[in-house]
């Protein structure tokens, strides 16, 4: 069982560079979330997304967009990275059901570095 | 939005002995609460949850959590502690699809 899959697991940017974290899901779920989490401050929502092709903004989510082209994918883009958006990212996915509201799957992370 | 706050950043204690993890909500309406597990270079699982069905919620690994109404607390806990439960714990409150986690604590387990 794959679950959350996120892509890369590392990446080091400069300053003002642009790039996208991908995160895919095979459990066929609607609602999925993207967090980042810094020490000290637990994980803080960035965008979530209900369904294909809607997005809600979470907490923090100055400096980022999302797309979510279809029902597996979820992406997080920087478009001009900055320091303060070092930090580790986690993809999250949770059941459409009533009963299980709330329990989110999760990926791996990915470990984002801007120098 | 409603919040949670985790008391202590770590805490440790020596296998075998209870553990004892403090988080407490803040919230206008009877909340949905969740405890995660996150072990080093892992996301986050879920350890349990509590949805107003019952105010002692078990969960895996050993752990379970009560609902306090009047202390607005939701802590876990386990009677005896294990090497492999070292890893950090997070207290979350779900309004919606809005859910927030607090800061987190570091559990060590000494042998």
């Amino acid at each position: 069982n794959a679950g959350v899959t996120q892509t890369p697991k590392f990446q080091v940017l400069k300053t003002g560079q642009s790039m996208t974290l991908q995160c895919a899901q095979d459990m066929n779920h609607n609602s999925m979330y993207w967090y980042r989490q810094d020490p000290g401050m637990g994980l803080r929502l960035i965008y979530y997304s209900a369904s294909e092709g809607t997005t809600d903004k979470g907490e923090v989510p100055n400096g980022y967009n999302v797309s979510r082209l279809n029902k597996r994918e979820f992406s997080l883009r920087l478009e001009s990275a900055a320091p303060s958006q070092t930090s580790v990212y986690f993809c999250a996915s949770t059941p459409d059901d009533a009963n299980s509201i709330g329990e989110l799957f999760f990926g791996e992370g990915s470990r984002l570095t801007v120098l | 939005a409603q919040s949670v706050t985790q008391l202590g950043s770590h805490v440790s204690v020596s296998e075998g002995a209870l553990v004892l993890l403090r988080c407490n909500y803040s919230s206008s309406v009877p909340p949905y609460l969740f405890w995660y597990v996150q072990y080093p270079n892992q996301g986050l699982q879920l350890l349990l949850k509590y949805t107003s069905a019952a105010t002692l919620v078990k969960g895996i690994n050993g752990f379970e959590a009560e609902f306090k109404k009047s202390e607005t607390s939701f802590h876990l806990t386990k009677p005896s502690a294990h090497m492999s439960d070292a890893a950090e714990y997070f207290c979350a409150v779900s309004e919606g699809w809005d859910m927030r986690f607090g800061a987190g604590t570091r559990l060590t387990v000494k042998p």
